[in-house]
């Protein structure tokens, strides 16, 4: 099993949407960091959080310590959201990505 | 700024054959790290540095080697490539350890024949 798990692995939805993406780990940490990978490849830090909630214009990154859980929550997506989102954990290690296609 | 440099793009190797992955950083940054991407796996570090002279292994080190003569600078050696090693290769660096925020490179095709 590993260390960390995303879900769901695809996610497909209709411009609009409310998009939620999970992160559950296995290990304590004391921070967490999502990524977004482009279709092109390149990767950028969205957001590294160690407690409550940050936002950054529609997105939105929350996790509870204790629970071992974060969500990324995308408000009225967009096609230009369509990526690959990957959660990494204290150590760098990382999440398999949920990959989400916005259709217009 | 160009934040973090990736060289070169696109590489086809020879099994035995050996190459360099190039990557530099012109924030300053003291942390550097490698990363390898394989489909259905996600990233795996390979090695990490926290500043010049200083490098230490990830997850997934063999076959990989490493230095860093300055602060900008962390090449990846891989010193006889195999079949395994077809990846996509990732450099990053940070303002300080694997808590800080990470600027990624563009990434390396390799594929190892």
């Amino acid at each position: 099993k590993n260390e960390v798990e995303q879900s769901p692995q695809n996610l497909t939805a209709q411009e609009g949407e409310f998009i939620t993406i999970n992160c559950s780990y296995s290990v304590g940490i004391s921070a967490l960091h999502w990524l977004q990978q482009h279709p092109g490849g390149g990767i950028v830090s969205l957001f590294m959080l160690s407690s409550g909630k940050k936002k950054h214009g529609r997105l939105i990154a929350t996790i509870n310590i204790q629970e071992k859980h974060s969500s990324l929550h995308i408000t009225a997506s967009h096609p230009r959201d369509s990526a690959v989102y990957i959660c990494a954990v204290e150590g760098m290690r990382f999440g398999a990505g949920t990959r989400l296609t916005v259709k217009p | 700024n160009a934040g973090v440099t990736q060289t070169p793009k696109f590489q086809v190797l020879k099994t035995g054959q050996s190459m360099t992955l190039q990557c530099a950083q012109d924030m300053n940054h003291e942390y550097m790290s490698w990363y390898r991407q394989d489909p259905g796996m996600g990233l795996r570090l390979i090695h990490y540095s926290v500043g010049a002279g200083i490098t230490d292994q990830g997850e997934v080190p063999n076959g990989y080697n490493v230095s860093r003569s300055t602060t900008e600078d962390f090449p990846l050696r891989l010193l006889s490539a195999a079949p395994s090693q077809t990846s996509v290769y990732f450099c990053a660096s940070s303002t300080g350890g694997l808590n800080e925020k990470l600027f990624f490179g563009s990434g390396t095709q390799l594929s190892v024949l």
